[in-house]
């Protein structure tokens, strides 16, 4: 019922191009979905979240698309540029309280 | 503004040995979550704190612990280390109530040997 799956486990993307990543949840309760960014030594950086209550939310080049009756999320990131490289992680919380539960994560590489 | 602070930032102890880990959250921020990172199991949450009271859970033995004090700052301690528990320990703040909008530290890099 907590789990989150995210797909692909990793991902190679030519600079300019799209990367798309996807999540899928089980959990009715959650109702909160963030993205976060992590680079190699750091810890995870909240990158772009939406909640159920809207289907599509953009930031610059980054942008969450969310279908509730699927449960599923994605995120997509437009015009991908090698500094993009680092490892993404969808995440999802509901009235529980503050506690994240996150997808596998994703390598994503964006090649020069 | 000051980010999360987390010390240290790298940690070698010996199997049965325990170990307190310490969090400082961002000014004013008065939730703080416990997170372990590891390769196998990904991110998974340890516990929560607000205003000095564990709200939340995850599902940890007994051996991991922790607690917040009047200024936020946060401890976690894990007694009898096994080798299992060599992990990245990453501590998160938010200012809000309810979910979301957490900033997280650099963690801690805890090696067990």
């Amino acid at each position: 019922q907590q789990q989150v799956k995210q797909s692909p486990q990793s991902l190679i993307v030519q600079k300019g191009g799209i990367s798309i990543i996807n999540c899928a949840y089980e959990n009715t309760a959650f109702d909160y979905f963030p993205w976060y960014q992590q680079f190699p030594g750091k810890g995870p950086a909240l990158l772009i979240a939406i909640r159920p209550d809207v289907s599509e939310k953009k930031e610059g080049r980054f942008t969450i698309s969310f279908n509730k009756s699927a449960k599923q999320f994605s995120l997509h990131i437009m015009d991908s540029q090698p500094g993009d490289s680092a490892t993404y992680f969808c995440a999802a919380s509901g009235n529980a309280g503050n506690m994240l539960t996150f997808g596998g994560g994703t390598r994503l590489m964006v090649k020069p | 503004k000051a980010g999360v602070t987390q010390t240290p930032r790298y940690l070698i102890k010996t199997r049965g040995q325990q170990v307190t880990l310490s969090c400082s959250p961002i000014s004013g921020h008065r939730s703080v979550s416990w997170y372990q990172q590891t390769p196998g199991q990904g991110l998974q949450f340890l516990f929560e704190y607000f205003s000095e009271t564990q709200r939340n859970k995850g599902n940890f033995p007994g051996r991991f612990s922790g607690r917040q004090f009047s200024n936020s700052r946060s401890e976690m301690n894990v007694s009898t280390l096994e080798l299992g528990d060599s992990a990245l320990y990453l501590c998160a703040s938010s200012s809000e109530t309810g979910a979301g909008g957490y900033t997280f530290g650099s963690g801690t890099r805890l090696t067990v040997v």
